[in-house]
Order: C-alpha cells, then sequence, then structure tokens
C-alpha cells in the first residue's frame, strides 16, 4: 500500500511557467518534508512542515513557495522554474517521538525544465 | 546547523568482501542516525538506523556503529553481493521539535562479481 504518494512522478514545464508538485500521505505523520535531489547529489532539504508550523530553509530560493492544507497534503510550487531547478522532487514524512523515527520516502517527482 | 560529512565518495570491493563506509557530524544534540540505499533513478530506501543511546546495531549482513563521543557513526556490510551496488546515504536528525534530517554526500557503492 502506498504510504506517501508524490503527483505527478514526471513533470515537464517551460522556462518561466509555474508548476506544483503535490504529496499526500496515509500515515498521519505531523512532519512532511521537501527535498531536491540533483544527479549525483545528497537530497538536500528545501522545508519542512511540523503540523502547521512552516520551516524554511535558509539557502532554499524565495521562487520555491510551500503549503500545507491539512495532515495529509502538501505541495511545492515553483514560481518562475529556472534550468537549474531541473531535479527530483522527494516528499517524506515522519513522525516524532516514541519508537518510530523512520522517515518514509515518496517515489519523487522529476521534473524537467525547457 | 548540522554538517554530515561521509567518507569515502566512491568504493569499489569484490563480491564476497566486506565494505565500510564512514560518517561524522557536528551537532552533538542529534539523536536519531538513519542510513539509506539510493539506487538509480529511485527513493532513498532506509536500510538501517541508530539511536543515540546504542553504540552497535545489525540486521543480518548490514551493522552500523556509533560513536557519541567522537561524534562518528559507521555502517558496515558483510559479503557483499552485486545487489548491494548502490549510493547510500548517511543522516543525522537534531532531537529538537523540527525534526531536520542532514544528510551525507552520499557513497557509490560498487560489488565487482
Amino acid at each position: 500500500d502506498a504510504m506517501v504518494i508524490q503527483n505527478p512522478r514526471y513533470q515537464v514545464t517551460q522556462f518561466g511557467k509555474p508548476v506544483t508538485l503535490s504529496c499526500s500521505q496515509t500515515l498521519n505523520h505531523n512532519v512532511m518534508y521537501w527535498y531536491q535531489q540533483k544527479s549525483s547529489q545528497a537530497p538536500k532539504l528545501l522545508f519542512h512542515y511540523y503540523d502547521k508550523d512552516f520551516n524554511n530553509e535558509a539557502d532554499t530560493p524565495d521562487n520555491f513557495q510551500s503549503r500545507r492544507p491539512n495532515t495529509s497534503f502538501c505541495f511545492l510550487d515553483i514560481r518562475s522554474p529556472g534550468l537549474g531547478d531541473a531535479a527530483m522532487y522527494l516528499c517524506a514524512t515522519s513522525r516524532p517521538g516514541g519508537r518510530d523515527n523512520e522517515q518514509f520516502f515518496g517515489p519523487g517527482t522529476r521534473l524537467t525544465v525547457l | 546547523g548540522e554538517n554530515v560529512e561521509q567518507h569515502p565518495s566512491t568504493l569499489s570491493v569484490q563480491e564476497g568482501d566486506s565494505a565500510v563506509i564512514k560518517c561524522t557530524y557536528s551537532d552533538s544534540a542529534s539523536n536519531y542516525f538513519p542510513w539509506y540505499k539510493q539506487e538509480l533513478g529511485k527513493r532513498p530506501q532506509l536500510i538501517i538506523d541508530i539511536r543515540s543511546n546504542v553504540g552497535e546495531k545489525k540486521d543480518q549482513r548490514i551493522a552500523v556503529t556509533l560513536n557519541k563521543t567522537a561524534k562518528h557513526f559507521s555502517l558496515h556490510i558483510t559479503e557483499t553481493q552485486p545487489e548491494d551496488s548502490a549510493v547510500y546515504f548517511c543522516a543525522a536528525r537534531n532531537s529538537g521539535g523540527y525534526q531536520k534530517v542532514t544528510f551525507g554526500t552520499g557513497t557509490k557503492l560498487q560489488v565487482i562479481p
């Protein structure tokens, strides 16, 4: 059963054309993360939500925004994609505390910018 | 903030040999250390993790050790197989309320049949 779902799996957009990536989870986890991963590099944290508290990384470009309308859904908005934003975008969730520390990753959305 | 360093960046071993990947972290408040395996085009998959109150953990051919004093932790894979070939990432997560995870730079492991 899918636990962290990302849509679409592949997204092609044009330079400067806004795009939204979505993530949903069936785990009821408090924390949701968005990572950007470029080829041969580690996942780079863009931001994360702890419940409704939004935490932006200092080096995340202003071009990237996020919304979390409820526990299950989280969106990544790229307002004006540039060629350098082409990457795999990974959503992940975790539940703090207890014995369950694991971070669950979605399958990712591969973004191509033309 | 947390800084996680990982070595080596690439590692080639003969099938059946052992592989060791090492990481160091900077924030003494980090208390959870997962290791991920990522195959080409796929999501990172958790293979083993360790909490800061434990020094060693083993799961079949995979083991992780943690030295809190020195702030380093290592992944050990014994009896390597070709299907172990992948990129491995270590990570550290803080103990604070915001659950921030910091990844190492990755190790590309190649197991030669």
